[in-house]
């Protein structure tokens, strides 16, 4: 069974660096794009950006491209997502999801909620 | 750079009732790249439709896509209970993805 199952919520300060974290299990973790996606409270989802495990290619959607890190771990099936300065506009509920193929996303995490608050 | 909106923001609909929500897009584009997913409250999203028309595994057939170009349409035929939530399209053409904004099916 396919299973992405990402690290607990976090609650930080404005400044702090974070570094979450999704584990992919049930399959070849280096065959399949990785994405995360923002939803902050009560709003839609916002791709951030997405990594290919098996060569660590990268692409970031503008919006975020300077803003967060991405990046994978294939030794342990792992993809994580990194600030370095957190803001109070980052709290929000960050999604990992699969590329399945079909230019689709077929299987998402658990969602980590991240609180950024002084 | 392609901008999805999708309408009506939210739909008031009746159990039973058919639901058609509308994904439209500033520029056409190959349907291949067109998919929908449903969000309940509290759950993670879930894949409905990939390539405009094609149901994901275990999606019932009460769920199907249409569309080409820059309209592309979700419709549910008969609402069931579980289906009321947002429904949002995406594109992803292997160097982007973009999100709709969403359509809300609430119940009347």
């Amino acid at each position: 069974e396919v299973q992405l199952v990402q690290s607990g919520a976090e609650v930080k300060k404005p400044g702090e660096s974070l570094k979450i974290s999704c584990k992919g299990s049930g399959y070849s973790f280096t065959n399949n794009w990785i994405a995360w996606v923002r939803q902050m409270p009560g709003k839609g989802l916002e791709w951030m950006g997405i990594i290919f495990p098996g060569d660590s290619n990268i692409r970031y959607s503008p919006s975020f491209q300077g803003q967060v890190t991405i990046s994978t771990d294939k030794s342990i099936s792992t993809a994580y997502l990194q600030w370095s300065s957190l803001r109070a506009s980052d709290s929000a509920l960050y999604y990992c999801v699969r590329h399945g193929g079909n230019y689709s996303f077929d299987y998402w995490g658990q969602g980590t909620l991240v609180t950024v608050s002084s | 750079e392609i901008v999805l909106t999708q309408s009506p923001g939210t739909l008031s609909l009746s159990p039973g009732e058919r639901a058609t929500l509308s994904c439209r897009a500033s520029h056409s584009f190959s349907s291949k790249y067109l998919a929908w997913y449903q969000q309940k409250p509290g759950q993670a999203p879930r894949l409905l439709i990939y390539g405009a028309s094609s149901r994901a595994t275990g999606i019932p057939d009460r769920f199907s896509g249409s569309g080409s170009g820059t309209d592309f349409t979700l419709t549910i035929s008969r609402l069931e209970p579980e289906d009321f939530a947002a429904y949002y399209c995406q594109y992803y053409d292997s160097s982007r993805v973009t999100f709709g904004p969403g359509t809300k099916v609430d119940i009347k």
